[in-house]
């Protein structure tokens, strides 16, 4: 039963600290995402990758958040300092573009508090 | 600008009973509908997928069908089950899967 797997499940940080969050993406799948959710917002695209090349990350904040894919097996969302506002769930999806329709298959998220 | 709105914003039905959930966006260009289901505390799942020559796909319990003259959707919950409580979320993709999220409906099936 691939999966779309996130670490940590949650994380409590201070203003100013360095968070990272990590996802591994379901094998032989090419692209994969990274969204944010908010009672308020609710899901917002932050960044997408190809075959690891990032596609598009203008939903991101560039002067705190990066998204790098180091390998195919592992994608990562670095915010950096951290700040209140940014507390959120943030999820990974995976997807294999092949398929023409583009599904996608979330992991669970990451639940970010910032104090 | 972009948008999916979706109504109502949450709903409460009796165990048994069906339901629709509505969606309307502007997104442009149209590439496919997506409905997904997200339980509390997990990540959403996808229900259907339509592209705009679709007009319909179900999906157990679930028939989604799509409108793509007046940009509408709906989806249909038959014989709704307390498992079927969960946010549904309507999501429009653009051309190199850019995605619009709607706010989702929260519906709650009761006994």
């Amino acid at each position: 039963d691939a999966r779309v797997t996130q670490t940590p499940r949650h994380k409590v940080t201070e203003m100013g600290q360095e968070v990272t969050m990590r996802c591994q993406p379901i094998l032989g799948h090419n692209t994969v995402f990274w969204y944010r959710q908010t009672m308020m917002q609710g899901l917002e695209l932050l960044a997408y990758f190809r075959n690891r090349a990032p596609l598009d990350d203008s939903g991101m904040p560039k002067d705190r958040f990066s998204a790098e894919m180091p390998d195919a097996t592992l994608a990562t969302l670095k915010i950096q300092p951290s700040e209140p506002r940014d507390s959120a769930v943030y999820f990974c999806a995976s997807g294999l573009l092949s398929t023409g329709l583009g599904e996608q298959y979330f992991g669970p998220g990451t639940r970010l508090t910032v104090t | 600008k972009n948008q999916v709105e979706q109504s109502p914003q949450s709903l409460i039905i009796l165990e048994g009973k069906n339901c629709t959930l509505q969606c309307n966006y502007t997104v442009s260009p149209f590439s496919n509908l997506r409905w997904y289901k997200q339980d509390t505390g997990r990540g959403p799942v996808s229900l259907t997928i339509m592209t705009f020559s679709e007009n319909t796909k179900s999906n157990g319990r679930y028939t989604a069908t799509l409108d793509a003259d007046t940009k509408q959707s709906s989806l249909h919950i038959t014989a709704s089950q307390l498992s079927d409580s969960a946010s549904y979320i309507c999501v429009n993709s653009g051309g190199y899967q850019k995605v619009t999220f709607g706010t989702g409906t929260k519906l709650q099936v009761i006994p």
